[in-house]
């Protein structure tokens, strides 16, 4: 059965805090996907990865950072956590087929 | 860029029959997937549709006009279980999904 794992179901930060998103898929896919979901404005892509240690910017990649060392795991980074980061992050994966499997997500509130 | 319009909300009654939209302007696009997400829940793959026309997977159908720039969702014998928000993304010539509509919340009534 496929699997995507997200480190944390919910978190709460403090402004100018680094945190750290895990996302972790057990089906050998090269491609993995970090994405925001906030009320009225769908999904948005952050940053995805083709390959380990390789990594694309998407349409909102400002303020964060993501690392890819090994296949499986794909960890997003916000370098100093502020307000209007609070929402719902969404991992996903694939292989080369269009198919994309999303973890449950991780609800962050940044106070 | 890419971006793809769709509905916000839309009602329909138990065991009826509801098509979502999806219009959209892309550059490098290559198919049009929809998922579903309940809420609280992760986004689930429904359906894909690479070339023109009609893809069917049970009560589910997915349509696609690359002319037209236009896709659809048609959900027939609505259940209960269906309300849930539909996303439809734009695949790009690699393969998946990077841009997704807001999606469309549809909320079906006994």
């Amino acid at each position: 059965d496929v699997k995507v794992t997200q480190s944390s179901r919910y978190l709460v930060k403090r402004t100018g805090e680094k945190v750290f998103l895990e996302c972790v898929q057990d089906m050998d896919h090269e491609n993995m996907f970090w994405y925001r979901q906030d009320p009225g404005l769908g999904l948005r892509l952050i940053y995805f990865s083709y390959d380990v240690k390789m990594k694309e910017k998407g349409d909102i990649p400002e303020g964060y950072s993501v690392s890819r060392e090994k296949k499986e795991r794909f960890s997003l980074i916000l370098e100093s956590a502020s307000t209007n980061q609070t929402s719902m992050y969404l991992c996903a994966s694939t292989d080369r087929g269009e198919t994309q499997y999303f973890g449950p997500g991780t609800r962050l509130l940044v106070l | 860029g890419q971006s793809l319009e769709q509905p916000s909300e839309v009602t329909a009654v138990e065991g009826a029959i509801v098509q979502i939209n999806c219009t959209y302007q892309t550059s490098g696009f290559y198919g049009l997937s929809w998922y579903q997400q309940h809420d609280g829940g992760a986004p689930t793959f429904l359906s894909y549709n690479a070339l023109d026309g009609l893809e069917e997977t049970g009560r589910f159908s997915s349509f696609l006009s690359r002319s037209d720039s236009y896709g659809y969702l048609l959900l027939q014998e609505l259940q209960m279980k269906d309300s849930a928000s539909y996303f439809c993304a734009a695949n790009s010539n690699s393969g998946y999904a990077l841009n997704f509509g807001k999606g469309t919340s549809l909320l079906v009534t006994p």
